[in-house]
C-alpha cells in the first residue's frame, strides 16, 4: 500500500505530552520519518530511523513504532512546537516510491 | 554543512514546461537520493520523484508521464522538468536529500536536507 494516514488536527496544552500517529502498511517494513513545517518554511526533519533526532532537535521529540503505526511524541510541548507534522517512508510494495502522510496540524493551547 | 540552493521560473502559462534546478553545496553527491517534492497552497506534501548520482530515477506514478528528473554530477546539480502544466501544478516546489538504509528490524528512509522552496504559479 502507498498510503500513510494521519489525524488532520491535534491539540495539546502547553507543557503537556502529545502523540501524533501515522498508519500505513509500509510502516511494517519502514521506520517513519517525521517533519515539522511552520508557515512559510520548508519542512524540517525531527525524527528518523528507530528514534533518532538530528542535531539541534530538542530531546522532547521522540519516535516509536509498532506494527503498522508510527508515533511522534512531544513531551512537554512548547508554544514553538505549534506546526504541521508529516510522516514519511518508502512504499513497501517493491516500487520504492516515497510516500507522505496527509499531515497533522498541532495546536498548542 | 550541506545546503541545497534551488531556482527556476516562478510563473508559467498552461501547457508550458516547468523547469527547476537544485545545487548541492558542502557535501557529497554520491550515496544519496535527490528528490523533488511539492506542496499546493494549503495542502500537504507530495513526492514528485528522485534520482541518484548514477542517474537512476523513481517517479510518483501520478506524475510519471509528465516528469523528468536529471542529474549533472559535474556541477553537483539535479533538475526537474514537468511538462504540460495546468493550474493544478501551482505549488511550492522543494528539493531534498534522501537517505535510505536498513537498521534491523526495519528499513529507513528520510530527507535530512531541504531547499528553501520555489513558488511556481500556473496562470494564463
Amino acid at each position: 500500500s502507498s498510503e500513510l494516514t494521519q489525524d488532520p488536527a491535534v491539540s495539546v496544552a502547553l507543557g503537556q505530552t502529545v502523540r501524533i500517529t501515522c498508519q500505513g502498511d509500509s510502516l511494517r517494513s519502514y521506520y517513519a520519518s517525521w517533519y515539522q513545517q511552520k508557515p512559510g518554511q520548508a519542512p524540517v526533519l525531527v525524527i528518523y530511523g528507530k528514534n533518532n533526532r538530528p542535531s539541534g532537535i530538542p530531546d522532547r521529540f521522540s519516535g516509536s513504532s509498532s506494527g503498522n503505526t508510527a508515533s511522534l511524541t512531544i513531551t512537554g510541548a512548547q508554544a514553538e512546537d505549534e506546526a504541521d507534522y508529516y510522516c514519511n517512508s518508502r512504499d513497501s510494495s517493491g516500487n520504492l516510491h516515497v510516500v507522505f502522510g496527509g499531515g497533522t496540524k498541532l495546536t498548542v493551547l | 554543512q550541506v545546503q541545497l540552493q534551488q531556482w527556476g521560473a516562478g510563473l508559467l502559462k498552461p501547457s508550458e514546461t516547468l523547469s527547476l534546478t537544485c545545487a548541492v553545496y558542502g557535501g557529497s553527491f554520491s550515496g544519496y537520493y535527490w528528490s523533488w517534492i511539492r506542496q499546493p497552497p494549503g495542502k500537504g506534501l507530495e513526492w514528485i520523484g528522485e534520482i541518484n548520482h548514477s542517474g537512476s530515477t523513481n517517479y510518483n506514478p501520478s506524475l510519471k508521464s509528465r516528469v523528468t528528473i536529471s542529474v549533472d554530477t559535474s556541477k553537483n546539480q539535479f533538475s526537474l522538468k514537468l511538462s504540460s502544466v495546468t493550474a493544478a501544478d501551482t505549488a511550492v516546489y522543494y528539493c531534498a536529500r534522501g537517505i535510505s538504509g536498513y537498521s534491523g528490524p526495519l528499513y529507513y528512509y528520510y530527507m535530512d536536507v531541504w531547499g528553501k522552496g520555489t513558488t511556481v504559479t500556473v496562470s494564463s
